[in-house]
């Protein structure tokens, strides 16, 4: 089993939909959950932290379940520009490596 | 904000030759910087945790002998891919950073082809 997995999609929405991606990971003892974002060919960049209360940026919202190993990613009103590779990442103990999940896909489409 | 620079950002290299790549953190110091290596649609996988002035250490199937990393300062980490064949071809990127402070900046990183 994967240490962090997700659904690879992709997703295809329209413009202005609201989407929500899902991510489960395996080691109970990981203490930091990220979201990052991947264009084609370029590197992974920070979205967001995700907190166990619940954390929200603008359009973007991250949840956090430590009891089920779940983590989720919502994005209101999609625009053409959150068309990315989406990565669930979390921090493995003290060692502060990041496991990175394979993406989720987001094609936004007019 | 925090800044890594990674170079080169692309090489092409004949089979059975070596190749650099240099991560540099600009405006911090780096005591822990992370190669990672991702292969076309799949997840970035982590190969070594290189730390300052010691050696690295590298994940379960990484040949330490073929992916050589130096830390030498607080700044600067390289990945030397030794023999490179065509299935080392992939994009290598580092990370670095506190992750308490600035959280994990990513290299730009670099697309090795073999040929």
């Amino acid at each position: 089993r994967k240490e962090v997995e997700q659904d690879p999609g992709p997703f295809n929405v329209p413009e202005g939909a609201t989407v929500a991606f899902n991510c489960t990971y395996s080691n109970s003892a990981s203490q930091s959950f990220f979201w990052y974002r991947q264009d084609c060919r370029k590197e992974p960049k920070l979205l967001m932290s995700v907190y166990s209360s619940g954390n929200e940026d603008g359009r973007f919202t991250a949840q956090l379940n430590r009891a089920s190993q779940y983590i989720s990613l919502l994005i209101r009103d999609s625009k053409l520009s959150d068309s990315a590779t989406y990565l669930c990442v979390v921090s493995s103990g003290n060692t502060g490596k990041l496991i990175f999940g394979q993406g989720t896909t987001l094609q936004v489409k007019p | 904000g925090a800044v890594v620079s990674q170079h080169p950002s692309r090489v092409i290299c004949k089979s059975g030759t070596s190749v650099k790549i240099e991560c540099r953190s600009l405006d911090f110091q780096a005591t822990t910087m992370f190669w990672y290596r991702q292969f076309p649609k799949q997840s970035l996988m982590l190969m070594a945790t290189s730390n300052e002035g010691s050696k690295a250490t590298y994940e379960q199937g990484v040949e330490k002998d073929k992916f050589l990393i130096n830390h030498a300062s607080l700044t600067l980490s390289t990945l030397t891919v030794t023999s490179a064949h065509p299935e080392d071809s992939s994009f290598y990127i580092c990370s670095a950073g506190d992750r308490d402070r600035y959280g994990y900046t990513f290299g730009s990183g670099t697309r090795l082809t073999v040929v």
